[in-house]
């Protein structure tokens, strides 16, 4: 079976441009969580889906959106972009949202932002 | 706040050497924690977690993790270190948002040297 994949695997952008990230969960995974980490830091919690309803928010701007569709793959939309958006977009998914479920991470998306 | 906290951006040891990555927590009640690894240029993968039961969680190739209550602590160990498990740790915990979202810590670097 597929793991979690991610598209693009790299992106350029300038300046107030938008972007959209896109993510295929593992097959039968309902929860599709995104994250961002910036070189050297952990990942940061950005939203995470489950049964396409939002379930929960980081503390990102109103900038970052994200959806999740009816075969549970998701997009993450940034607007405006700045240079500090610049960073390693993680896509993972799990079969619940329990706190137990451990979590399978795509390979992600490096976003440069000139 | 509750977080995780990795005390040592970066740990050496020598390969066949045991090893020991560090991870203290602040989170109220019955934490439930989580070890991730990170290879270069790759998303993070699962290696452990802490539910309940034994305190000593056995997890993927090789490694473990003692759940210390007294110390805070979910230092995660191996008895025999080997070149390939140079890579970046994490040690993460769900936050209960409606869903749960994982917190991350900071990450440890582990270089092994042959």
């Amino acid at each position: 079976d597929a793991g979690v994949t991610q598209s693009p695997t790299h992106l350029i952008k300038t300046r107030g441009q938008h972007v959209t990230l896109r993510c295929s969960p593992i097959s039968g995974h309902k929860s599709v969580s995104w994250y961002q980490q910036v070189l050297g830091q952990g990942p940061q919690f950005i939203f995470q889906y489950y049964e396409k309803e939002e379930r929960g928010r980081g503390n990102f701007p109103d900038r970052f959106s994200a959806r999740q569709f009816p075969n549970y793959s998701s997009e993450l939309n940034v607007n405006a972009l700045l240079l500090g958006d610049s960073a390693l977009y993680l896509c993972a998914s799990s079969s619940g949202q329990g706190a137990g479920e451990k979590l399978f991470f795509g390979s992600g998306t490096q976003l440069s932002v000139l | 706040a509750q977080s995780v906290a990795q005390p040592e951006d970066q740990v050496n040891v020598a390969e066949g050497n045991p090893l020991t990555v560090k991870c203290t927590y602040s989170v109220s009640g019955n934490p439930y924690l989580f070890w991730y690894v990170q290879y270069p240029n790759r998303g993070l993968q699962f290696l452990l977690k802490y539910i309940t039961g034994d305190n000593l969680v056995k997890g993927s190739y090789g490694f473990e993790a003692e759940f210390n209550k007294s110390q805070t602590s979910f230092h995660l160990k191996k008895p025999s270190a080997l070149v390939s498990d140079s890579a970046l740790y994490f040690c993460a915990y769900p936050r209960n948002t409606g869903g749960f979202k994982t917190i991350f810590g900071a990450g440890t670097r582990l270089f092994v040297k042959a």
